[in-house]
């Protein structure tokens, strides 16, 4: 099962920022978060991911708060090409399947 | 340009003539795996490989096979397939697994088995 709880769709407006939140409170040391999006059926998409401090690059950025249990992903500013389904995942693998647990996600509308 | 390249794109089939989707990647990379994705159940892994000739099941591997005789492809095979195995498949490969790594998808195959 998947160890997030995200909104299940949110609203934008084209050139605003996208706030995403994701609640992970039952996270542990070592996990990271990281965050996919899917749009329209496509393969998934790596967005970003940190364990910690705050990361950002060329797509979104990430805010971790300080005790970890929860985040949120920013879009600077949100194109309508940015509507899709995002996914918050806590990376937790003991038996080492590499596998990733995709939880139902946000879909996030940009409107003009 | 780094990518997993999936084929076909779209299938139909009938029931119980046997299909291969073939997977690569460009990336070098050591870990590779299968997805399907169904409405209301998200995606769930099939099977999944470490490296050449090291592969091994996921959540959901009942009547799928799979085979990594080079590392660049993953090929999943359907012996007999059935209609409960209508989905969209997904693969995806990464650098052997730590906690620290992003995975890259291929585009999707929508299969039909009728």
């Amino acid at each position: 099962d998947a160890k997030t709880t995200q909104p299940t769709s949110m609203d934008c407006a084209e050139g605003r920022a996208a706030n995403l939140p994701c609640n992970h409170s039952t996270i542990s040391g070592n996990e990271y978060v990281y965050w996919y999006r899917q749009i329209h059926s496509q393969g998934p998409q790596y967005i970003i991911h940190g364990l910690k401090n705050n990361e950002t690059n060329e797509m979104a950025s990430l805010i971790i708060t300080e005790d970890r249990k929860s985040s949120t992903l920013i879009l600077p500013h949100a194109t309508l090409r940015d509507t899709a389904v995002y996914y918050c995942i806590v990376r937790d693998d003991p038996s080492n399947t590499g596998k990733l647990i995709f939880g139902q996600g946000t879909t996030l509308q940009v409107k003009p | 340009e780094a990518q997993v390249t999936q084929n076909p794109r779209y299938l139909i089939t009938v029931t119980g003539k046997k299909l291969t989707v073939t997977c690569s990647q460009n990336m070098n990379h050591e870990y590779m795996s299968w997805y399907r994705q169904d409405p209301g159940l998200g995606l769930r892994q099939i099977y999944y490989s470490m490296n050449v000739e090291v592969t091994d099941k996921g959540d959901v591997p009942e009547g799928y096979k799979v085979s990594r005789k080079e590392k660049r492809n993953f090929p999943l095979i359907l012996e007999s397939p059935s209609p409960n195995q209508t989905s969209l498949y997904f693969c995806a490969s990464s650098f052997y697994s730590p906690l620290n790594t992003e995975a890259f998808f291929g585009q999707g195959t929508r299969l039909t088995v009728v």
